[in-house]
């Protein structure tokens, strides 16, 4: 089935370092491919997105590009801030039936100054 | 951009009481609906989904009848959650798409406690 892997535990790092928050999927079909954000008390936003392979999703500084041959869809920002400490998810939208969403487990970024 | 609202944002209802929570779509007429429940740490589990004018699907392991889902119109759904006791406090949220939108778009949660 169509499922989102995130890799384990929270992301501690210092302003101005590098993130990497990997994400691998499993689908069947061709699913768009997206980045969630979710502030403390509050629901999701929409941070990136990827509709077909190669294409490269990118907003406020965060990059993602949907490797199909690694089935992978890795965040990037090369100098990140305090007000990037989130909580962040990968997900799928499934190609065919009902087009749900399918979350990772989301990994918690804490950026100290 | 697409916005959907939702509210109350947080709630305290009594064991054995209902309580109702709306998500409604301002700018864009939402075809689907989902409403997931996030615990404490941990990732969104998809709990329903509704198509406006037809009867939501839910997920495995969720009772229909105590998670009652209604879409009535293109911009409102909304989840009500009968006779809850505090094992259904959580973090509730939905979620809105219509044909045009490729990803979704959510609301800012509800967060239920029950006393």
């Amino acid at each position: 089935g169509n499922s989102v892997t995130q890799m384990e535990g929270p992301v501690t790092l210092s302003e101005e370092a590098f993130l990497t928050i990997n994400c691998t999927y499993t689908a069947t079909g061709y699913p768009s491919l997206f980045w969630y954000v979710q502030y403390p008390g509050e629901g999701l936003q929409l941070l990136l997105k990827a509709t077909k392979a190669d294409d490269k999703g990118s907003n406020k500084g965060f990059e993602a590009t949907y490797r199909k041959e690694t089935t992978s869809f890795h965040l990037e920002k090369g100098s990140v801030q305090v007000s990037d400490s989130a909580v962040y998810f990968c997900a799928l939208r499934y190609s065919y039936g009902n087009n749900r969403l399918a979350f990772g487990k989301g990994n918690q970024v804490v950026v100290i100054p | 951009g697409a916005v959907v609202s939702q509210h109350p944002s947080w709630v305290i209802c009594k064991s054995g009481t209902s309580v109702k929570i709306e998500c409604r779509s301002l700018d864009f007429q939402a075809t689907t609906m989902f409403w997931y429940r996030q615990f404490p740490k941990q990732s969104l589990m998809l709990m329903a989904t509704s198509n406006e004018g037809s009867k939501a699907t839910y997920e495995q392991g969720v009772e229909k009848d105590k998670f009652l889902i209604n879409h009535a119109s293109l911009t409102l759904s909304t989840l009500t959650v009968t006779s809850a006791h505090p094992e259904d406090s959580s973090f509730y949220i939905c979620s809105a798409g219509s044909d045009k939108e490729d990803g979704y778009t959510f609301g800012s949660g509800t967060r239920l406690t029950v006393v």
